[in-house]
């Protein structure tokens, strides 16, 4: 059972760039979050996606955006990156519309802004 | 918004020994508090987790307690091995689970002695 798988591992961007980062969910699992991890600190939550739409939104700008699929894959978008946005960006995803199950993390793209 | 402080930021433990790290959060409408441990170059990875109808959890060496009076949770390793060092991190969320963000806090480095 293949468990959250997310793409690429690691991408270097310059500033201004966009970038999409791409996750694919746990076997079973409906409902992704993004979490974005910079270096020695915990990861902070950037939104969640279910049955297509954006269910809920951390306190991150405009310039992150987000899709998922009718498979439940989901991307991560980021305008006009900055240096600020270099960090490992983590994708969980989770079972059922319940809201008690368990958010499994994948193991991240490390992004590098110059 | 939710605001989880974790201490210490770093514990170094003789092989054998119990190792504690303590978490508080600010939200008292919080019910669900997972802990998770991170391995470098890998994803959180979840060990425990303990909703807020409950005081105390255990799965063999490892065990939380929470005390929602005090909004504060704490997690218990016994019999440290040297396969326990790693950054762990406790969280909290108001829904639970896959149904909303988690809040977590900044990490604990743990460092098992041989």
């Amino acid at each position: 059972d293949a468990g959250v798988t997310q793409s690429p591992t690691h991408l270097i961007k310059t500033r201004g760039q966009q970038v999409t980062l791409r996750c694919s969910p746990k076997s079973g699992h409906d409902t992704v979050s993004w979490y974005q991890q910079a270096l020695g600190q915990g990861p902070q939550f950037i939104f969640q996606y279910y049955e297509e739409e954006e269910r809920q939104r951390g306190n991150f700008p405009d310039r992150f955006s987000g899709h998922q699929f009718p498979n439940y894959s989901s991307e991560l978008n980021v305008n006009a990156l900055l240096l600020g946005d270099s960090a490992l960006y983590l994708c969980a995803s989770s079972p059922g519309a319940g809201g008690s199950e368990t958010q499994y993390f994948g193991p991240g793209t490390r992004l590098l802004v110059l | 918004g939710e605001n989880v402080e974790q201490h210490p930021s770093t514990l170094s433990v003789q092989e054998g020994d119990s190792a504690v790290i303590k978490c508080t959060y600010s939200d008292s409408a919080s019910n669900y508090f997972p802990w998770y441990k991170q391995e470098l170059g890998k994803g959180p990875q979840l060990i425990i987790d303990i909703r807020s109808n409950v005081g105390e959890k255990k799965d063999q060496r490892i065990a939380v307690t929470l005390n929602k009076t005090a909004k504060h949770f704490s997690l218990h390793i016994t019999e440290t091995q040297p396969e326990d060092s790693a950054v762990y991190f406790c969280a909290a969320s108001i829904r639970g689970g896959g149904a909303d963000g988690l809040t977590f806090g900044k990490g604990t480095h743990l460092i098992i002695q041989p």
